[in-house]
């Protein structure tokens, strides 16, 4: 079935450890998203990229990192920079146009 | 700064009833406004709504989009237990990308 694959599930981070989260479609996508979600709060866009090896901050990038090799592949490191890491985080993908996004499960990341 | 406002935060009903949920917006170069529904984890897609005055539905749900006074609505009529998440407002700019509102809580009650 085609999708957006995250994982891990749940990760714990140390202190002054970096961590990466995985972000895998197979849906064909061009653009890909990740985003931050706290506690009873709405959605905030961490980085995006629209085409492979391009991609751009958002609204709150300070402390993390992306890559984009592959069209399929968009994965995120939280870097020891990020003091407030506790979080859900979102993967989300789209075509080009006037299509909705669409989500993975999430990885709800927590400190040790 | 684009900015999503929905109300009310949280709402508690009982199966059966009404509801009418709120989602104002101000952004420059809006292309569509979305709604989502979140259970445990991911998001999933309601509806999209690009013109105004026009009603989208989907079974109990429904939705409308007002361009000139920025702001939408979805209504769900004879609510269920299983209506019970997190509905999120979300509006794109530019570039397919979304600033979200911070949701409202629906508990809908036996």
């Amino acid at each position: 079935d085609g999708g957006i694959t995250q994982s891990p599930k749940y990760l714990f981070r140390k202190e002054g450890q970096n961590v990466t989260l995985s972000c895998e479609q197979n849906l064909n996508h061009d653009a890909m998203y990740w985003y931050r979600q706290d506690p009873g709060q709405g959605l905030r866009l961490i980085y995006y990229s629209q085409i492979v090896n391009d991609f751009q901050k958002g609204d709150i990038a300070e402390g993390y990192s992306v890559s984009r090799e592959k069209k399929e592949s968009f994965p995120l490191t939280v870097t020891s920079a990020q003091k407030n890491p506790t979080a859900f985080y979102l993967c989300a993908s789209t075509v080009r146009g006037d299509q909705p996004q669409h989500f993975g499960d999430g990885t709800r990341l927590s400190i040790l | 700064e684009d900015k999503v406002v929905q109300s009310p935060l949280s709402l508690v009903v009982h199966e059966g009833d009404t509801v009418t949920l709120n989602c104002s917006y101000e952004v420059t170069n809006f292309r569509s406004l979305l709604w989502y529904k979140q259970e445990k984890k991911a998001p999933t897609f309601l509806f999209m709504l690009t013109s105004s005055g026009i009603e989208k539905k989907s079974g109990r749900l429904s939705s409308i989009l007002d361009k000139k006074e920025l702001f939408s609505i979805l209504n769900i009529t004879a609510t269920q237990t299983g209506d019970s998440a997190i509905y999120l407002c979300a509006v794109e700019a530019q570039g397919n990308m979304l600033t979200f509102g911070g949701g409202t809580r629906l508990m809908v009650k036996p």
